[in-house]
Formats: structure tokens, C-alpha cells, sequence
């Protein structure tokens, strides 16, 4: 049962930014969200994760709204290579801390 | 630093024999998971280890999938009999804690006809 709301599909423009929603509505207090992404024939990769403070590392920009009740993932400049299945994923807190459960996530599709 | 590896990348084999899956994750990491990626399904946790040892092995469908991590450097997934439904990608990741993020590799791609 994922925990995480995201749309099916979107579209970019390469070089411009890519912002992924995310809802999570029923996320607890110490439960991290996470984003990876699966680019076509690879295995997921990690992206970023953040608990309350918006995160920024050299793939992407985590914003978590104040109630943390939704994100947004941010590619500042994408790239044909970003094209991918994007998952935002609420961690599990506790002693199943190690569970990352997957949903459909959201398919990116950067045009040139 | 190599990444999770797994091997074969491609396995096709007929109903009923035995397929072994095989894994090598990243050096120091103590952490080992087998992942199950499907159309229908999609991504399912199978097997967690910490330590060499299952700790949850919840996700496995049935007794025909067994799983064992000999040492910190090796582990294998194995389905005997194989039946036309196992059919799947089989991702194997790690990661340096039980909740640090986790490093995939480029899976396995299991045809069972």
C-alpha cells in the first residue's frame, strides 16, 4: 500500500525545470520521504530524501511544504537523460525502516 | 566503485528447472534486499538481510524461492521448480545501513517459457 499520490505521466521541455508532485497526506512525524527515479532497462536509482527541510543535492531540489503533506521534486535544467519513471516514496519509521515501498510513481518524458 | 552487480543480466529457461540469481553488492555495505519488478506488480520487496542474516523474508510468494547470503560479498535467489509466472525483472540492492538509502543494480531479466 503506498502512501504516495503522484500523476501519471508528464512532459518537459529540455532545459527547462522539471517539477514533480508528490501527496502524502498520512505521512507520520519521523517518516522520511524519498525520490528515485528508473531510467528504461536500469535499476531504480536514488535521488534525494529529505524529513521536513528542502534538500537540494547536484541531481535535484527536494521542497517539502510546511504541513508535509506533499513535495515537489525539482530537475533545475532536464536533460534528455531524465527521462525515467520517477517514485516518491514515504519511508517507514521504526523498526521496518528499511522498507521502501514502491508505487507506479510518475513517467517524466523529456522532448527536445 | 562498482555498484551492485548482479549476473546473469538475461536468464531464459524452461518451466520446471532451477534458476539461480546472483548478487554481489557494494563493498561495506550491510544491508542486502531482492526486489521483484512485474507489469501488474511492479517493484515488491522479497527478501531483506542485515548482517548475512534474513530478517524478512515477508515477500517471498511461496517455497519454490529460496534465498542465502553465505558471506557480506555474495548472495543468490533461487526458484525451483521455475514456473512461466516467476517470470520478471529480479533487482538486487544494498545499502550501508537498514535505512540508509539503497543502491540498485541493473537487475536480472528472467524469461521462464
Amino acid at each position: 500500500d503506498a502512501k504516495t499520490t503522484q500523476p501519471t505521466s508528464m512532459d518537459c521541455a529540455e532545459g527547462r525545470a522539471a517539477n514533480l508532485p508528490c501527496n502524502h497526506s498520512t505521512i507520520s512525524g519521523n517518516e522520511y520521504v524519498y525520490w528515485y527515479r528508473q531510467i528504461h532497462s536500469q535499476g531504480p536509482q536514488y535521488i534525494i530524501h529529505g524529513l521536513k527541510n528542502n534538500e537540494t543535492n547536484e541531481m535535484a531540489s527536494l521542497i517539502i511544504t510546511e504541513d508535509r503533506k506533499s513535495s515537489t521534486l525539482i530537475l533545475p535544467h532536464a536533460t534528455l537523460r531524465d527521462t525515467a519513471v520517477y517514485y516518491c516514496i514515504v519511508r517507514e519509521s521504526g523498526g521496518s525502516n528499511y522498507k521502501l515501498t514502491f508505487g507506479k510513481g510518475t513517467l517524466l518524458t523529456v522532448n527536445p | 566503485d562498482a555498484g551492485v552487480i548482479q549476473s546473469p543480466r538475461h536468464e531464459v529457461t524452461e518451466m520446471g528447472q532451477e534458476v539461480t540469481l546472483r548478487c554481489k553488492p557494494i563493498s561495506g555495505h550491510n544491508s542486502l534486499f531482492w526486489y521483484r519488478q512485474t507489469m501488474m506488480r511492479g517493484l515488491e520487496l522479497l527478501i531483506y538481510f542485515n548482517n548475512n542474516v534474513p530478517i524478512d523474508d515477508s515477500g517471498m510468494p511461496e517455497d519454490r524461492f529460496s534465498a542465502k547470503m553465505p558471506n557480506a560479498s555474495f548472495s543468490t535467489l533461487k526458484i525451483q521448480p521455475s514456473e512461466p509466472r516467476d517470470s520478471a525483472v529480479y533487482f538486487c540492492a544494498s545499502s550501508s545501513e537498514a535505512n540508509s538509502p539503497l543502491h540498485f543494480g541493473n537487475g536480472t531479466r528472467l524469461t521462464v517459457t
